[in-house]
């Protein structure tokens, strides 16, 4: 079992809609957990981060944390073309601060 | 957010050369860390780059591979030694930690594009 999963994708919706990001991960002491968007050919940038159940919304992104069920997700409201990338979920590992990647997501969003 | 720099940006070496890619951060930052992203694929962690002492690897990578000097709390180099094909990569640094700011998720830079003839 990889530490970290992510669904490859693609993941394709229309403009406008909302794009729904999952990660799994097997680690149970994890405590930050971060989303992480990569255009092609650049460097990833951080977009959001979380460390306590629930939900966390900044803008258009929303992060959900399930630690019981080890869940992360990323919500992205009104999906713009722009948005278009591959997302990476990463997981601190044993409460260090390194962390773990998952495969990634490419989200496709079309007009 | 800190501003960091690579260089080389991008670099074709020959087998069996080495590469130094150094990594300039424009604050202090306690953690830098060295990361590898094959073709079509996500992230591995190289190792982290210590102040003041020898760096951390992980299980995969070692230090005569991987030489990584970090003299300071903004600077760090990480030297690809004999290089082969299978060498060719994006090298990313990262930071985390930026002194004042908790928790605050770790940073990369540009990345270094090599390939390896």
């Amino acid at each position: 079992q990889k530490e970290v999963e992510q669904n490859s994708g693609p993941l394709s919706v229309p403009e406008g809609a909302i794009a729904s990001l999952n990660c799994t991960y097997s680690d149970r002491v994890s405590q930050s957990f971060f989303w992480y968007r990569q255009y092609s050919g650049k460097s990833p940038e951080l977009i959001m981060s979380i460390y306590s159940n629930g939900d966390k919304e900044d803008g258009r992104f929303t992060a959900q944390l399930n630690k019981a069920s080890q869940y992360v997700s990323l919500l992205i409201r009104d999906s713009q073309p722009s948005d278009s990338a591959t997302y990476l979920c990463a997981v601190n590992s044993r409460g260090y601060n390194k962390l773990i990647f998952g495969a990634g997501t490419r989200l496709a969003v079309h007009p | 957010s800190a501003v960091i720099s690579q260089k080389p940006s991008r670099d074709i070496c020959q087998r069996g050369t080495s590469l130094t890619i150094q990594c300039q951060v424009d604050s202090q930052v306690t953690m830098m860390f060295w990361y590898r992203q094959q073709p079509g694929q996500s992230l591995t962690l190289i190792a982290t780059a210590n102040q003041g002492s020898e760096a951390t690897y992980e299980s995969g990578f070692v230090i005569d591979k991987f030489p990584i000097s970090r003299p300071n709390l903004t600077f760090s180099t990480l030297t690809v030694s004999n290089m082969s094909p299978e060498d060719s990569s994006i090298y990313l640094c990262s930071v985390e930690d930026i002194m004042g700011q908790m928790d605050s998720g770790q940073y990369f830079g540009p990345g270094t594009r090599l390939t390896v003839t």
